[in-house]
């Protein structure tokens, strides 16, 4: 079972609002990523982080925002929420031996 | 360009009955191939993970094979269970960087009826 969670699971928010996804892993990852997932479609990288102090982007472009300053949490923040932004995002950690495993997921609906 | 394709896009079974989904494949040069359940709403959860020296692994009903020769690996489930009814995502892994690149198929989605 991997303990690595997301919150909150499920939020609807307006235009414009600032938000923060959380996501935190207690099994001493240092590799994190968030994914962005429209539902029927693949999963896209949009954030990744090697360790603390370290966040890259990914493969789609994102208006979001990522911190890393301690091992266990990488939030995510949208600074205006817009209705293209509704989607699901995953977050998910590696472990030494390549195994990943990701968290419950965040369901966002802009109105 | 580096892609993963599977197939069907979408299957539905009869519970008890057997099903084998298909993952195609060109990223290149090849790391590891894993197999993930994702239930509706939730994250996926790994059912296996493959490297190139190995053809087949399984995990309970879950049997995953790869010809890394051809790129295909496949996901046979047996005896399926309600249960089993998700999305079933192929990964695929890269050794051309230090982040292990994930290629991320679609997704085959698996409904099992009793």
């Amino acid at each position: 079972e991997a303990d690595i969670y997301q919150t909150p699971r499920y939020l609807v928010i307006g235009t414009g609002k600032k938000i923060t996804l959380e996501c935190s892993q207690t099994m001493g990852h240092d590799k994190m990523y968030w994914y962005q997932q429209d539902p029927g479609m693949e999963l896209h990288l949009i954030h990744y982080s090697y360790g603390v102090n370290s966040t890259e982007k990914g493969d789609l472009s994102s208006e979001s925002t990522v911190s890393r300053i301690r091992t266990e949490h990488f939030p995510l923040t949208l600074e205006s929420a817009r209705p293209s932004h509704t989607s699901q995002y995953l977050c998910a950690s590696i472990e030494q031996g390549g195994e990943q495993y990701f968290g419950p997921g965040t369901r966002l609906t802009v109105t | 360009k580096n892609q993963v394709e599977q197939s069907p896009q979408s299957l539905i079974i009869l519970e008890g009955k057997n099903c084998t989904l298909q993952c195609n494949y060109t990223v290149s040069p090849f790391s590891n191939l894993r197999w993930y359940k994702q239930d509706t709403g939730r994250g996926p959860v790994s059912l296996t993970i493959m490297t190139f020296s190995e053809n087949t692994k399984s995990n309970g009903r879950y049997t995953a094979t790869l010809d890394a020769d051809t790129k295909q690996s496949s996901l046979h489930i047996t005896a399926s269970q309600l249960s089993d009814s998700a999305s079933y995502i192929c990964v695929v892994s890269d050794r051309g960087s230090t982040l292990g690149r994930l290629y991320f198929g679609r997704g085959t989605q698996l409904t099992v009826w009793p």
